[in-house]
C-alpha cells in the first residue's frame, strides 16, 4: 500500500493569512493526488483533484501542486470558513489511502 | 445534481453483519465512468477507504486488504443504489461510515452524510 504523510500535523494561522501543506508518499502516485476540507461533523469535501485541478466550486484561493511523491496544499488569504481539517489521498493505486490530516485552526 | 442518501443501523452487535446502503439520485450506479466507495473514519484509524464497485462492461469490485475477508460491496441497478455488508465486526469496527463517488480516480467529489455505528453488545 502507497503510505501518506503530512505536515505539520496541525497549524495555527490568522484570517488573511497564507499556509501550505505537504503531502509526501512513500511510492510515485502519478499525480493521483487528491486534496479534500473536512469541518466538523460534516462529510469530506474534494478541494483538488490531479495534484493542482480545482475541483468546481472551490474557491480560487485554494492551490495544489508538485509531482511524483511530494505536494503541496496552499490557500492564500485565508478566511474564517477555512479553519478545518485538510487530507491528502491518492487514487494512483488501491487501496485509496490517505494521509493523517492536518488542522487548521486560529 | 447528484445526491447520495445512507441509510442503515447505527448500533450493531459483535459478530453480527453491519449493512449500510447508498441511494444515487442524478447520476446511475452503472455508469461507466463512475466508481463507488465506501470509507470509514474513527480516531483511531483516520480514513479509510474500505472498497469500491463499478462498471466498466461488466462489475469490477476492490476492497482494502484489512477487510477483504469480511466486506461485500454490491451494486443495485433496480434501486439504482449500493450496499455495504461487513460480517463479523468487532468494537474496532465503530467508526463514521461514508458513501462517495469517484469520477475517473479523479477524487471522491459527492459524499453521503454519513453514518455513524457503533459496534457494542
Amino acid at each position: 500500500d502507497i503510505q501518506m504523510t503530512q505536515s505539520p500535523s496541525s497549524l495555527s494561522a490568522s484570517v488573511g493569512d497564507r499556509v501550505t501543506i505537504t503531502c509526501r508518499a512513500s511510492q510515485r502516485t502519478n499525480n493521483y493526488l487528491n486534496w479534500y476540507q473536512q469541518r466538523s461533523g460534516k462529510a469530506p469535501k474534494l478541494l483538488i483533484y490531479a495534484a493542482s485541478s480545482l475541483q468546481s466550486g472551490v474557491p480560487s484561493r485554494f492551490s495544489g501542486s508538485g509531482s511524483e511523491t511530494d505536494f503541496t496544499l496552499t490557500i492564500t488569504s485565508l478566511q474564517p470558513e477555512d479553519f478545518a481539517t485538510y487530507y491528502c489521498e491518492q487514487s494512483y493505486t488501491t487501496p485509496h489511502t490517505f494521509g493523517q490530516g492536518t488542522k487548521l485552526d486560529i | 445534481q447528484v445526491q447520495l442518501q445512507q441509510s442503515g443501523p447505527g448500533l450493531v452487535k459483535p459478530s453480527q453483519t453491519l449493512s449500510l446502503t447508498c441511494a444515487i439520485s442524478g447520476d446511475s450506479v452503472s455508469s461507466n465512468s463512475a466508481a463507488w466507495n465506501w470509507i470509514r473514519q474513527s480516531p483511531s484509524r483516520g480514513l479509510e477507504w474500505l472498497g469500491r464497485t463499478y462498471y466498466r462492461s461488466k462489475w469490477y469490485y476492490d476492497y482494502v486488504v484489512s477487510v477483504k475477508s469480511r466486506i461485500t460491496i454490491n451494486p443495485d441497478i433496480s434501486k439504482n443504489q449500493f450496499s455495504l455488508h461487513l460480517n463479523s465486526v468487532t468494537p474496532e469496527d465503530t467508526a463514521v461510515y461514508y458513501c462517495a463517488r469517484s469520477i475517473d480516480d479523479n477524487g471522491m467529489d459527492v459524499w453521503g452524510q454519513g453514518t455513524t455505528v457503533t459496534v457494542s453488545s
